[in-house]
């Protein structure tokens, strides 16, 4: 039983390139999330899914999309990458009012 | 916006002394209070939580009080070990759900030997 799987675990951008960031979970969870962590600021919300099919934004959309591909992976992109979103990025997922499951992460350098 | 604040940002002591972490919020209506733990390089692991209809709970040498009226929330650690030494982020649920989570901005505790 893996949890919450990221991938790719480290990934170095350019400024202006595209990429994306994949979750899967295999715990059966309605819900999952995308945080960021930055030194000094514990982790703030990007986007969250409540179930397959919907997704709403969290603190800090801005330079981000979402999509649930199905209930198991909720994928992460940036269109056009920031040295401002140079950070580790965690997925987590819940059930109902259960608490949430972290991934490992993925830490993103942009140059 | 909602906001969680957490104190103190380090927290240095003695194997053996016990530990306290203090978080506030501003929603009055967040119903849930999890308490998650990160070692360097790791992910964030739940250590415990409670709800708003609680006001205490307990396990082992860790435990969780909360005080709604004043909107505040903290964890107690006793007989602190060295293994203890990590992150410690509290975070508050908001807009009245539980799929929607505030984090305060840490605090690192080093346990000395």
């Amino acid at each position: 039983n893996a949890g919450v799987t990221q991938t790719p675990k480290f990934q170095v951008l350019k400024t202006g390139q595209s990429m994306t960031l994949q979750c899967a979970q295999d715990m059966n969870h309605n819900s999952m999330y995308w945080y960021r962590q930055d030194p000094g600021m514990g982790l703030r919300l990007i986007y969250y899914s409540a179930s397959e099919g919907t997704t709403d934004k969290g603190e800090v959309p801005n330079g981000y999309n979402v999509s649930r591909l199905n209930k198991r992976e909720f994928s992460l992109r940036l269109e056009s990458a920031a040295p401002s979103q140079t950070s580790v990025y965690f997925c987590a997922s819940s059930d109902g009012n259960q608490p949430q499951h972290f991934g490992d992460g993925t830490r993103l350098s942009i140059l | 916006g909602e906001n969680v604040e957490q104190h103190p940002s380090t927290l240095s002591v003695q194997e053996g002394d016990s530990a306290v972490i203090k978080c506030t919020y501003s929603d009055s209506a967040s119903n849930y209070f999890p308490w998650y733990k990160q070692e360097l390089g790791k992910r964030p692991q739940l250590i415990i939580d409670i709800r708003s209809n609680v006001g205490e709970k307990k396990d082992q040498r860790i435990a969780v009080t909360l005080n709604k009226t004043a909107k505040h929330f903290s964890l107690h650690i006793t007989e602190t070990q060295p293994e203890d030494s990590a992150v410690y982020f509290c975070a508050a649920s908001f807009s009245g759900g539980y799929n929607k989570l505030i984090f305060g901005a840490g605090t690192r505790l080093a346990v000395h030997p």
